[in-house]
């Protein structure tokens, strides 16, 4: 079975921290993605990327920054954390833009 | 651009009855990929179809069914004789090729569905 793994489930953070929200697939994908979820607005995609030689920003990618330096690790970073990147985060990934994503369970990060 | 688009955020409906989620889609690319999945409570994906741009064929699957049109650009999903299992959020997504295999893909709203007893 295809695994995607989330380092954690729950986060709180400060205002103004830095965050790292890490994310391990075991399949060998060449893609990865990172994604929130609000109610009502869906998943959005904040960053995606195929193998360590392209990162490309998603529809929202404003204040996230990424890092895929193994093709299995795809990181998402929050530069400066504010309150209206409370959030649930997800990552997935796949082999082929024809194939289905593969997802995490999530990690739901308040920044108070 | 690349857009998803369903318009129902959310619909209820008794147990036993036909519902139809609707899905529209934008896309310049003739190969493209469409997606539906399910969001139960517990709050894990889960895949249940998908449809390249060159398949218009209907599907079937048990009480699943769904209707790809690429005149309109829809890929609407229908649930017969609706059953509480049901009750999800539901997610369609389209996935374009990028570059060199690279893959862009993208939800929409995502429409919550509850069904009644």
């Amino acid at each position: 079975d295809v695994k995607v793994t989330q380092s954690s489930r729950y986060l709180v953070k400060r205002t103004g921290e830095k965050v790292f929200l890490e994310c391990v697939q075991d399949m060998d994908h060449e893609n990865m993605f990172w994604y929130r979820q609000d109610p009502g607005l869906g998943l959005r995609l904040i960053y995606f990327s195929y193998d360590v030689k392209m990162k490309e920003k998603g529809d929202i990618p404003e204040g996230y920054s990424v890092s895929r330096e193994k093709k299995e690790r795809f990181s998402l970073i929050l530069e400066s954390a504010s309150t209206n990147q409370t959030s649930m985060y997800l990552c997935a990934s796949s082999l082929w833009p024809g194939q289905e994503a593969f997802f995490g369970q999530g990690t739901r990060l308040t920044v108070v | 651009a690349q857009k998803v688009t369903q318009a129902q955020t959310e619909i209820s409906v008794v147990e036993k009855e036909d519902v139809t989620l609707d899905c529209v889609y934008e896309t310049r690319d003739t190969t493209y990929y469409l997606f539906w999945y399910k969001q139960p409570p517990s709050g894990e994906l889960v895949f249940l179809i998908r449809r390249n741009s060159f398949d218009e064929q209907n599907e079937i699957s048990g009480r699943y069914s769904w209707n790809f049109q690429k005149s309109t650009s829809s890929f609407n999903f229908t649930i017969t004789a609706s059953q509480v299992v049901d009750s999800a959020v539901y997610f369609c997504a389209l996935s374009e090729g990028v570059i060199q295999g690279a893959q862009k893909l993208v939800f929409g709203q995502g429409t919550r569905l509850t069904i009644n007893p």
